[in-house]
C-alpha cells in the first residue's frame, strides 16, 4: 500500500460504534467543504459535501456538520463498518473569489476494530 | 464508466530527464486539477484549470506546468524532475471548480 498515511492521527472505533472525525479549516472566507475517504492504494473518493450557508448535511450513514464561528468541520459515520477503515480528508474552497483552489487537512485515519 | 485514468502509475526517472504524466476524463467536466501527496502534509494543487485553456497556480506551482488543450486532458509535465519532487501525484476532475471532484488511480513517481 501507499505510505502517505505514515505521520496520520488515528481513531479506533469498535464496529458498530458511531465514529467522529474532526477538522479545523483555515480560510474564514472559505464557502464549500468536501470531506474525502481514501482507502489504500487508491485516490480519494468523495463522501459529502456541505456549503457555507449550511450547518449540517446528511447522507447515507454520514452526517457533516459545519461551526464556522470556530472554523470547525466534522464528519459523523454511523455504525461503522469495517469497510469504512481509511483516511479520512477534510477539504475546503473559496470559490465566490472567482479561484477554485483546494486546501486539503492531513487526514485522519479511521481504524474499524471487530 | 465514469473516470479520471492517470498514466503511468508508477514512473521512476533520474533528474533532469523531462516526464509527462498524462490526465483523461470521461465525464465533460469542466473542471482539472493536480495533487500532490506527501506524508505528514496530505493533498497539496499544484494546478488547476477552471475549462479549456484557462490554467492557474495552485499552492505548490513550482517545477510543474500543465496544458489544458482540450476538455478531457490535462498533463501534467515536469521539465526538469528533481529528487523533491518525488511524490504521489493525483489527477481530479469536477463538473464545475466547486462541485465534488472524482480522482484518479495516482501516480507514484520517485527521482533519482
Amino acid at each position: 500500500g501507499e505510505s502517505v498515511g505514515l505521520h496520520l492521527p488515528t481513531l479506533s472505533v469498535q464496529e458498530g460504534d458511531n465514529s467522529i472525525i474532526n477538522c479545523a479549516y483555515s480560510n474564514s472566507a472559505s464557502d464549500y467543504f468536501i470531506w474525502y475517504k481514501q482507502e489504500s492504494g487508491k485516490g480519494p473518493q468523495f463522501i459529502i459535501d456541505i456549503r457555507s450557508n449550511m450547518d449540517k448535511r446528511q447522507g447515507q450513514r454520514v452526517t457533516v456538520l459545519l461551526n464556522k464561528t470556530v472554523k470547525h468541520l466534522s464528519l459523523q459515520i454511523a455504525a461503522t463498518q469495517p469497510g469504512d477503515s481509511a483516511v479520512y480528508f477534510c477539504a475546503e474552497n473559496m470559490s465566490t473569489s472567482g479561484t477554485y483552489k483546494y486546501i486539503f487537512g492531513t487526514g485522519t485515519r479511521l481504524k474499524v476494530l471487530a | 464508466e465514469a473516470q479520471v485514468t492517470q498514466n503511468p502509475r508508477y514512473l521512476i526517472t533520474v533528474t533532469g530527464k523531462k516526464l509527462t504524466v498524462t490526465c483523461s476524463q470521461n465525464m465533460n467536466h469542466e473542471y482539472m486539477s493536480w495533487y500532490r501527496q506527501d506524508p505528514g502534509l496530505g493533498l497539496r494543487q499544484i494546478y488547476y484549470s477552471m475549462n479549456v485553456e484557462v490554467t492557474d497556480k495552485g499552492d505548490v506551482p513550482e517545477g510543474y506546468k500543465v496544458s489544458r488543450k482540450e476538455k478531457r486532458n490535462f498533463p501534467l509535465i515536469l521539465e526538469s524532475p528533481s529528487p523533491n519532487q518525488t511524490s504521489l501525484y493525483f489527477c481530479a476532475s469536477s463538473r464545475t471548480g466547486g462541485t465534488e471532484a472524482f480522482f484518479g488511480q495516482g501516480t507514484r513517481l520517485t527521482v533519482v
